[in-house]
């Protein structure tokens, strides 16, 4: 399997404009996560869903964010508007079930100017 | 609420020495725990899941203890190369298995 993975890898959009981004998880995994890294706040989740159901959304900062799940292979994170504190590294992981041992995609990173 | 610190934020070390990478989390009902490697610029590496009731789990030159009690988990790298020079992060799951918890990560620095 070519592991969790994620686009784009790079994102560079104006302050305003509405961002997507993707994931498809590892085949089978039926546990999504979408985390967000920062240097001063590291990693947090911010979405965690289970057979393509959101189950945890506490970690969504407010209502311009949103993630999907649309079936088990794809799930999209949409800020809109996008706001220069958004920028960061935002990282999607699968696993096979709760509890059970999560794998990473390489990442989005994205720059709000 | 748990909270997962690791100590020290960074450490060099010459090549060839053994170490050891600390993780302690405050709420000890945890459930599994996984270290991870991340080189800059990179994704997260899964490096070794310890279940709750195991104490040790071994990949290696890698070998990770779990002591819940102590709220304690340590990585031990053998051996060590420059290639492992990378930042080591623990994480445990949260009750409701719906999320990992991270600590900041320890950067190791390993010179030749």
């Amino acid at each position: 399997d070519a592991g969790v993975i994620q686009s784009p890898r790079h994102e560079v959009t104006e302050m305003g404009q509405e961002v997507t981004l993707r994931c498809k998880p590892i085949s089978g995994h039926n546990s999504l996560f979408w985390y967000r890294q920062t240097m001063m706040r590291g990693l947090e989740l911010l979405i965690y869903f289970n057979n393509n159901v959101p189950i945890d959304d506490s970690g969504m900062p407010e209502d311009r964010f949103s993630a999907k799940m649309p079936n088990a292979s794809f799930s999209t994170l949409k800020i809109q508007p996008s706001e220069p504190r958004d920028s960061a590294v935002y990282f999607c992981a699968s696993s096979p079930g709760q509890y059970l041992e999560a794998f990473f995609g390489q990442g989005t990173r994205l720059t709000v100017v | 609420k748990q909270e997962v610190t690791q100590i020290p934020a960074a450490l060099s070390v010459p090549e060839g020495e053994n170490l050891v990478l600390n993780c302690s989390f405050t709420d000890s009902a945890i459930y599994n725990l996984q270290w991870f490697r991340q080189d800059p610029g990179k994704g997260l590496t899964s490096l070794l899941l310890i279940q709750s009731s195991q104490r040790e789990q071994t990949s290696g030159r890698l070998n990770a203890s779990l002591d819940k009690s102590s709220g304690r988990s340590t990585l031990y790298i053998a051996a060590s190369q420059p290639g492992d020079s990378a930042t080591y992060l623990c994480a445990v799951y949260n009750q409701a298995g719906t999320a990992l918890i991270f600590g900041k990560g320890t950067t190791l620095s390993v010179s030749s």
